[in-house]
């Protein structure tokens, strides 16, 4: 079963608007979400995350957003720019019961164009 | 420039060679993780070592062996692989992988294995 879903498998947004990429989850025992983003032939690079006791993180043009009782987080770009245009991943943390060892899982992936 | 270094960047192998995947970080690092990732899929823990113990494998056929030999590398032997197990093998390591500790985890580029 995926526990983290990205329902949008591709977006497309103009240069300098918003692009908005969200992400579901299942499992109410993840306590930290991660973004990643994912250039072709590359690992996946660390963006930015946030903890379950918060709601919003921001890090310069990025801002993730967590809605526990929605079991829904977003990430916002903000202008949007070419470069950013790669694949993003949500992922969330979890610590297999008995474990004291965390486990991250991955979302399906967005593919994000932004048209200059 | 990644600062988790994974070779050989491809390897192409027949069912019945044995070959060895390397990983390795100079961040101070104490945790180690193998991931794979099929085309279009998210990646999926394989194995997670923690102060160069085996904390976490997920169910992996024995035909991927492990191997920490010391805080800063990381092996993946693989022996008599299937063609359903070529994709893009990714190492990741991180500052803990304890409770209550939030550290993202930082990837290196992925080798691409192709078991002909």
């Amino acid at each position: 079963d995926q526990q983290v879903k990205q329902n949008s498998p591709s977006l497309s947004v103009q240069e300098g608007r918003i692009s908005i990429l969200n992400c579901d989850y299942t499992n109410s025992m993840f306590d930290y979400f991660l973004w990643y983003k994912k250039y072709p032939a590359e690992g996946p690079t660390f963006l930015i995350s946030i903890s379950s006791i918060k709601d919003k993180n921001e890090d310069g043009r990025f801002t993730v957003f967590l809605n526990k009782s929605a079991k829904h987080l977003s990430l916002h770009i903000v202008p949007s720019q070419p470069g950013d245009s790669a694949v993003y991943f949500c992922a969330a943390r979890t610590i297999p019961y008995g474990g004291a060892t965390n486990k991250l899982i991955f979302g399906t992936g967005t593919l994000l164009a932004v048209q200059p | 420039d990644t600062e988790v270094t994974q070779t050989p960047k491809h390897l192409v192998m027949g069912m019945t060679n044995k070959k060895s995947l390397k990983c390795e970080q100079h961040m101070g690092h104490r945790a180690m993780y193998w991931y794979k990732q099929k085309a279009k899929k998210p990646p999926e823990l394989m194995f997670v070592y923690s102060y160069e113990k085996l904390s976490i494998n997920e169910s992996v056929p024995s035909r991927f062996s492990p191997e920490c030999p010391n805080s800063s590398l990381l092996n993946l032997h693989l022996h008599a692989l299937q063609p359903e197990d070529s994709a893009l093998y990714l190492c990741a390591s991180s500052l803990s992988s304890g409770r209550g500790l939030s550290s993202p985890l930082h990837f290196g580029n992925g080798t691409r294995l192709t078991v002909t």
